[in-house]
């Protein structure tokens, strides 16, 4: 297995740019998380999906990030307009979640940088 | 959310065991215990997770309190690339916050040779 695919790996673009990161699960997931890191506030939950359902979105952190999966091999995450804030790490991760345990996989991520 | 507490920051020498604590003196009885590591420019790495009782696999051992308010990373043999920052989080496996994972500073775990 491939793993949890991410792109781009690096993208670099100007305040008020839309930017637009990708992410394909591994097969057979049917949990997949959309995280960010930044030094000052490590690893944030943005949102989650189970079976292409977005269920927890409180970690989005305005109306300017978007997130959609509109398969189940498939998600983006949206940021319109973007600004220098957003610059960070995004992390793709998906599971398995019976009621055993959480077991994530990640993604290698995407390092946005906005100018 | 139930909240962990771990140390900034731990050091040990190559081909040593170390253990990393955690308290989770709120943890409810439907919470695991998780543990993830991030090394260096990669995303997290799944590591370990238990209930109640300690469980073992081929990466660490994982050691709960008996009364669950604490439990410890054993790395049994430490090597250079287990230079990472170790996340201890718990999840709750019903309720609204059923599949979510909320990561901490976690410890910075240093290896000298």
């Amino acid at each position: 297995d491939a793993g949890v695919i991410q792109s781009p790996r690096h993208e670099v673009t100007e305040m008020g740019q839309e930017v637009t990161l990708r992410c394909k699960p591994i097969s057979g997931h049917d949990y997949l998380f959309w995280y960010r890191q930044t030094m000052m506030r490590g690893l944030e939950l943005l949102i989650y999906f189970n079976n292409n359902v977005p269920i927890d979105d409180s970690g989005m952190p305005e109306d300017r990030f978007s997130a959609k999966m509109p398969n189940a091999s498939f998600s983006t995450l949206k940021i319109q307009p973007s600004e220098p804030r957003d610059s960070a790490v995004y992390f793709c991760a998906s599971g398995v979640v019976p009621l055993a345990a959480n077991v994530l996989t990640f993604g290698a991520g995407s390092r946005l940088t906005v100018l | 959310d139930a909240k962990t507490t771990q140390p900034n920051s731990m050091e040990s020498n190559e081909e040593e065991p170390v253990h990393l604590p955690c308290n989770h003196s709120t943890i409810s009885g439907t919470d695991y215990i998780h543990w993830y590591r991030q090394l260096p420019s990669q995303g997290p790495e799944y590591v370990i997770h238990g209930l109640t009782s300690n469980v073992n696999n081929r990466m660490a051992s994982l050691a709960i309190a008996e009364d669950r308010k604490s439990s410890t990373l054993i790395l049994h043999r430490a090597t250079l690339r287990d230079a990472a920052v170790y996340y201890c989080i718990l999840s709750n496996a019903g309720g609204t916050s059923y599949g979510k994972l909320t990561f901490g500073q976690g410890t910075i775990l240093t290896v000298h040779p």
